[in-house]
């Protein structure tokens, strides 16, 4: 079964201009999540997808980052105008959640590769 | 108070020790507990998952979770240099499957 991809893997952009991470989850996956990853720190949700709906995006910066997930399978996540301290991994991440009838009401979610990002 | 604390370490032990990666929480609701191994460079992948408290044994690895008090384990037997990565515990209430994630613990095992 192939993983979740991400691309690109790196990007190196200056501060004020704009860029864009795609995602495509595991197939079948209903739940499409992005986090930010500062070095040293633990993964942050920015947004979460259920097929192409928005349930929670609470942590996204919304005066500079977007996301989209169009038809419920793969998402781009953008930032416009980037700042220094955009500078991290931002990974995707895919669920099965919600769960079938009668099976537990969380899933494991599985991440891509991360894309790392530098703002200069 | 973030809602999981982990030890950021670096942890460093000689191959064939027993490690021990700790985390607390403070959230009484949290049902699942994740483990995740990161590689440098990588995603995080899931190395173990447990449903509420006790213990969940795989191969090197046995996951233990004490919800009375609030703390979760994760051990790895005769720890091989390839166990070096950093590791992450995940914890979830189960409502719209939203993951907290510690900070990570970097483990270091010489050769």
């Amino acid at each position: 079964e192939a993983g979740v991809a991400q691309s690109p893997r790196y990007k190196i952009i200056e501060k004020r201009q704009s860029v864009a991470f795609w995602c495509n989850p595991i197939s079948g996956h209903a739940t499409l999540y992005w986090y930010q990853q500062i070095l040293g720190q633990g993964p942050k949700l920015l947004i979460q997808f259920q097929n192409n709906g928005v349930v929670d995006d609470s942590q996204l910066p919304k005066d500079r980052f977007s996301a989209e997930r169009l038809k419920g399978v793969d998402s781009t996540l953008k930032i416009q105008p980037a700042k220094l301290e955009d500078s991290a991994v931002y990974l995707c991440a895919s669920s099965t959640y919600p769960p079938r009838a009668g099976g537990l009401s969380t899933d494991t979610q599985y991440f891509g590769p991360g894309t790392r990002l530098t703002v200069l | 108070q973030k809602e999981v604390e982990q030890d950021p370490g670096p942890l460093s032990v000689p191959e064939g020790a027993i490690v021990s990666l700790n985390c607390t929480y403070s959230n009484s609701a949290f049902q699942y507990f994740m483990w995740y191994r990161q590689y440098s460079r990588k995603g995080p992948e899931l190395l173990m998952y447990t449903y509420s408290s006790g213990n969940k044994e795989d191969g090197r690895f046995t996951a233990q979770v004490d919800k009375s008090s609030k703390y979760i384990s994760l051990f790895i037997r005769d720890s091989q240099p390839s166990d070096s990565a950093t590791y992450l515990c995940a914890m979830s209430a189960g409502n719209f499957n939203k993951f907290y994630f510690g900070s990570g613990t970097k483990l270091n095992v010489k050769p």
